[in-house]
């Protein structure tokens, strides 16, 4: 298993601005995943995190609204840019573990709970 | 596409009570097949899962079995307690693109009365 934290547990930010949220996996893990999780609403995926590369990107988000990084293969960023109400949400950091085989069990961290203003 | 379609809530039960919360998937080969529960102010957690056609994936006195004749994979529960009480997503891995990544249905909010 992988235990995730993620920083900031919330935040309430000002339109126009820039949050960037962290998260960190006490194992090394293949795969880094980032969703966002709108009031009331399911999981939708925004970028798969991959390490020293650019991320992959799902249909309907951008690189430049969503900037990520993995620099490691236990550490990853997302970056909210030029944020809007609309963006107020829940961002989930995932991640699966080396060894997985048919399926891939993903681990969750508790989320960041955004809200713009 | 991938999709998971499950049913919508809220469903409200009495302790004690019998859970169903069905999910049905659309999806191209043989994907795994997942529950996951959301409790107040948490992330998610894995809850239970099923890798191929009738296994049947249980934890916490959940159940769900992996139907590939129905393409169903329906979340039970014999006596549920109040600490249930929790969001319910059902998911399914799709390997298209060349790498996994988990499909989500809407989620099922359960409310589990004294």
């Amino acid at each position: 298993s992988a235990v995730i934290s993620q920083k900031p547990s919330r935040d309430i930010c000002q339109r126009g601005t820039s949050l960037t949220i962290q998260c960190q996996v006490d194992s090394q893990v293949t795969m880094m995943f980032w969703y966002r999780q709108q009031p009331g609403q399911s999981l939708t995926l925004i970028a798969t995190a991959n390490q020293g590369s650019e991320a992959t990107y799902e249909s309907g988000f951008v690189i430049d609204k969503f900037p990520i990084s993995r620099p490691n293969l236990t550490f990853s960023t997302l970056t909210v840019s030029n944020m809007s109400p609309e963006d107020s949400s829940i961002y989930l950091c995932s991640a699966t573990t080396s060894g997985a085989s048919s399926y891939n069990e993903q681990f969750f961290g508790p989320g960041t709970r955004l809200t713009v203003l | 596409g991938n999709s998971v379609t499950q049913m919508e809530g809220p469903v409200t039960l009495s302790e004690e009570a019998f859970l169903t919360i069905n999910c049905t998937y659309t999806a191209t080969g043989y994907p795994s097949l997942f529950w996951y529960v959301q409790y107040p102010g948490e992330g998610l957690q894995l809850l239970l899962k099923a890798t191929k056609a009738d296994d049947k994936g249980s934890n916490k006195g959940f159940e769900a079995t992996y139907r590939k004749e129905t393409t169903s994979f329906h979340l039970e529960k014999g006596s549920v307690q109040v600490s249930d009480s929790a969001v319910y997503f059902c998911a399914l891995s799709d390997r298209s693109g060349g790498y996994n990544k988990l499909i989500f249905g809407a989620g099922t909010r359960l409310a589990v009365h004294p």
